[in-house]
């Protein structure tokens, strides 16, 4: 399974744009990148997933270079409801991938 | 997305009894479910993915004969912590994943508290 990295925390402020960057240097070629936003005593819920280039959703945009060995989530103008932890998952979807989470970044959106 | 339904949210048994945490997938058929726990502060660790009729597989570390899994139709999973002890008292997630979904989709997780 590739492994990922990601800071542990971010703060940002209301309206600002957010960059959650993830290091997958191991990427498998089926992989596939998918980010999960979680709230204290909550599941994870999907935020968007993506192999290659862009991908763009009416929640966030995900950027992914030509090597796909990172990724970067970008959360547009946050909002104090966007503080959580953020986990950048990576693996096959095929019938064998199990979602695997790494520590998670704790992004803390201030006024 | 498809959407998934843990239940209870919360429960507080006494230590010695069994506790049974339901999990569903409400409008896909998941193929695959898979069980986790959470500590405070700590991320998601698995503890095992079943296959619809088929036995569940247990992480190394989790006793199989303690968290008992049942998935035994394509929409419905269980865990049943069984002789539960203060130490098993976490948060339990679990997530489902259907064939025509590239991605896995996760329960509200529950709250157990053994006393």
């Amino acid at each position: 399974l590739a492994k990922t990295t990601q800071p542990i925390s971010m703060d940002s402020y209301e309206g600002q744009e957010v960059n959650i960057t993830c290091s997958h240097n191991n990427i498998a070629t089926n992989d596939y990148i998918t980010w999960y936003q979680q709230f204290p005593s909550q599941g994870p819920r999907f935020i968007i997933q993506g192999y290659k280039t862009k991908v763009t959703n009416e929640v966030a945009s995900l950027f992914i270079p030509a090597d796909r060995k990172s990724s970067t989530l970008s959360l547009p103008r946050v909002s104090l409801s966007d503080t959580a932890v953020y986990y950048c998952l990576v693996g096959a979807s095929g019938g064998s991938y199990i979602p695997t989470f790494g520590r998670g970044t704790s992004l803390i959106v201030h006024p | 997305g498809a959407v998934v339904s843990q239940h209870p949210s919360r429960v507080i048994c006494k230590s010695g009894t069994s506790v049974k945490i339901e999990c569903r997938s409400l409008d896909f058929q998941a193929t695959t479910m898979f069980w986790y726990r959470q500590f405070p502060k700590q991320s998601l660790m698995l503890m095992a993915t079943s296959n619809e009729g088929s036995k569940a597989t247990y992480e190394q570390g989790v006793e199989k004969d303690k968290f008992l899994i049942n998935h035994a139709s394509l929409t419905l999973s269980t865990l049943t912590v069984t002789s539960a002890h203060p130490e098993d008292s976490s948060f339990y997630i679990c997530s489902a994943r259907g064939q025509k979904y590239t991605e896995a989709f996760f329960g509200q997780g529950t709250r157990l508290t053994v006393v």
